[in-house]
C-alpha cells in the first residue's frame, strides 16, 4: 500500500525556523514533492527531491533520505504569509507520471 | 503565462444529479490530471490524461469519468451524485517531457451535494 504521514498541525513564531516532517511507505519511489496551499487556493509547488540530500531554494529547503523513507521541509525566517497547509506528495515508481500520493497536510500557523 | 483554469468555481447539486467540471491546462502542457480534496482524506488521485488517452485511474467508482480533448482541455463528470461527493475538485497540468516537472494546480471547483 501507499502511506504518507505528516503532522496535522504546527505553530511557530514570526522570524523563527520550523521543520515539517514527512515519512512515506510506497511501492517504489520516483520523487517527492512539497506543496503549499493557502485556504481556498490552489496548491503551489515548493520543491522536488529525487536524490538523497538537501535542496535549498531561498527561505525554503527540503531534505530527502530514501533509505529511511523520510523527508522534511525547512522554513526559515518565518513570515505571517507562511501560515498555510504544507503537503508532502510522493510519485511512486509503479504509478503514472501525474499520479502523486499525498499526505493529508500539515497546517502551519505563524503567530506574531 | 496563464495558469490552470477551472470552471465553474462553485457548484451546488442535489443527490442523484450529474455534474461536469472543466479544466484548461497551462498553454503547452499536454498532461492533465484530476484530484479530489476533502478535509479527512486530503488529495486523492482520480485520473490522468495525455493526448486524449486515460493513462491512469484512481480508486473511485465508475460514476466518476473524464476525458481530454485534442486541445488538451479536460472535463470530468460525476453521475448519480452522492452526499459524499462534496469536495474540492482540483485539476493539474504538467510538461510531460520533464520527469521532475511539477504538477501545476488550478483553484479548483467546490462541489456541494445536498
Amino acid at each position: 500500500g501507499q502511506n504518507i504521514d505528516q503532522p496535522t498541525e504546527m505553530t511557530a513564531t514570526e522570524g523563527a525556523i520550523v521543520q515539517i516532517n514527512c515519512t512515506y511507505q510506497t511501492s517504489g519511489f520516483n520523487g517527492l514533492f512539497w506543496y503549499q496551499q493557502h485556504a481556498g487556493e490552489a496548491p503551489t509547488f515548493l520543491s522536488y527531491n529525487v536524490l538523497d540530500g538537501l535542496e535549498e531554494k531561498g527561505r525554503f529547503s527540503s531534505f530527502l533520505s530514501r533509505s529511511k523513507g523520510y523527508s522534511y521541509l525547512l522554513l526559515k525566517e518565518l513570515q505571517m504569509k507562511d501560515s498555510a497547509s504544507y503537503l508532502c506528495a510522493v510519485r511512486a515508481a509503479s504509478t503514472g507520471f501525474q499520479k502523486l500520493v499525498f499526505g493529508t497536510g500539515t497546517r502551519l500557523l505563524v503567530s506574531p | 503565462k496563464a495558469g490552470v483554469t477551472q470552471t465553474p468555481r462553485y457548484l451546488i447539486k442535489t443527490r442523484g444529479q450529474q455534474v461536469t467540471l472543466s479544466c484548461s491546462p497551462i498553454s503547452g502542457h499536454r498532461s492533465v490530471s484530476w484530484y479530489q480534496q476533502t478535509p479527512g482524506q486530503g488529495l486523492q488521485f482520480l485520473f490522468e490524461y495525455f493526448s486524449e488517452t486515460q493513462r491512469n485511474k484512481g480508486n473511485f467508482p465508475g460514476r466518476f469519468s473524464g476525458r481530454q480533448f485534442s486541445n488538451s482541455r479536460s472535463e470530468m463528470n460525476v453521475s448519480t451524485l452522492e452526499l459524499g461527493d462534496s469536495a474540492l475538485y482540483l485539476c493539474a497540468s504538467s510538461l510531460v517531457a520533464e520527469y521532475n516537472s511539477p504538477l501545476h494546480f488550478g483553484n479548483g471547483t467546490r462541489l456541494t451535494v445536498t
